[in-house]
């Protein structure tokens, strides 16, 4: 079965410093893995997705996310966060090949970034 | 293109009443998803089309609820009768088929109050 996990209901970081939002992740053979960040009232938007080659991706807005095959881990990072990067974050996972078919997500992480 | 939409936004009914939820995907796109958030539960897949054909409804919570897809673009889900506890916002999602893309296309989702 297909799982995704956010350890962290909740990540603080203050303007300007790095920020990482973990995710790990189990399926069977390889992974299509996923960031989608949602603002207040708004629906979820695509960030950055791994699905082979490099295991650095690097997405909208700035963030980016390293595969860690060995860690099944798809953390999303930042080098210097913003109050506006404040929004709930979700980690998708679906097992790669095939054509298009459904993504589990995790809970979500709430980051708050503070000035 | 002017993304996914879904109508109405805000919905606010009395329990026992019937609840028709809209959906427009993005034009050229196979998938089409619906889902629901709640603090309790997080986001819930309850069911995806493909090509306007169910594939999997597993997550339909039980038979109040229905979803059809008569053309390639527009899609209803309907709950009947409705219960306080469908309280949630729902949101409706499409993406197109090619290998690996994946993307999913969210809409601005419905909120449902059910009095």
């Amino acid at each position: 079965a297909q799982s995704v996990a956010q350890p962290e209901d909740q990540v603080n970081v203050a303007e300007g410093n790095p920020l990482t939002v973990k995710c790990t992740y189990s399926v069977s053979g390889n992974p299509y893995l996923f960031w989608y960040v949602q603002y207040p009232n708004r629906g979820l938007q695509f960030l950055l997705k791994y699905i082979t080659g490099d295991n650095l991706v690097k997405g909208s807005y700035g963030f980016e996310a390293e595969f860690n095959k060995s860690q099944t881990s798809f953390h999303l990072k930042k080098p210097s966060a913003l109050v506006s990067d404040s929004a709930l974050y979700f980690c998708a996972v679906r097992r790669g090949g095939g054509n298009t078919g459904k993504l589990i997500f995790g809970q979500g992480t709430t980051l708050q970034v503070k000035p | 293109d002017a993304g996914v939409i879904q109508s109405p936004r805000h919905e606010v009914t009395e329990m026992g009443q019937e609840v028709t939820l809209r959906c427009k995907p993005i034009s050229g796109h196979d998938y089409l998803f619906w889902y629901r958030q709640t603090m309790m539960r997080g986001l819930e897949l309850l069911i995806y089309f493909n090509n306007n054909v169910p594939i999997d409804d597993s997550g339909m919570p039980e038979d109040r609820f229905s979803a059809k897809m008569p053309n390639a673009s527009f899609s209803t889900l309907k709950i009947q009768p409705s219960e306080p506890r469908d309280s949630a916002v729902y949101f409706c999602a499409s993406s197109p088929t090619s290998p690996h893309t994946d993307t999913q296309y969210f809409g601005p989702g419905t909120r449902l109050t059910v009095l």
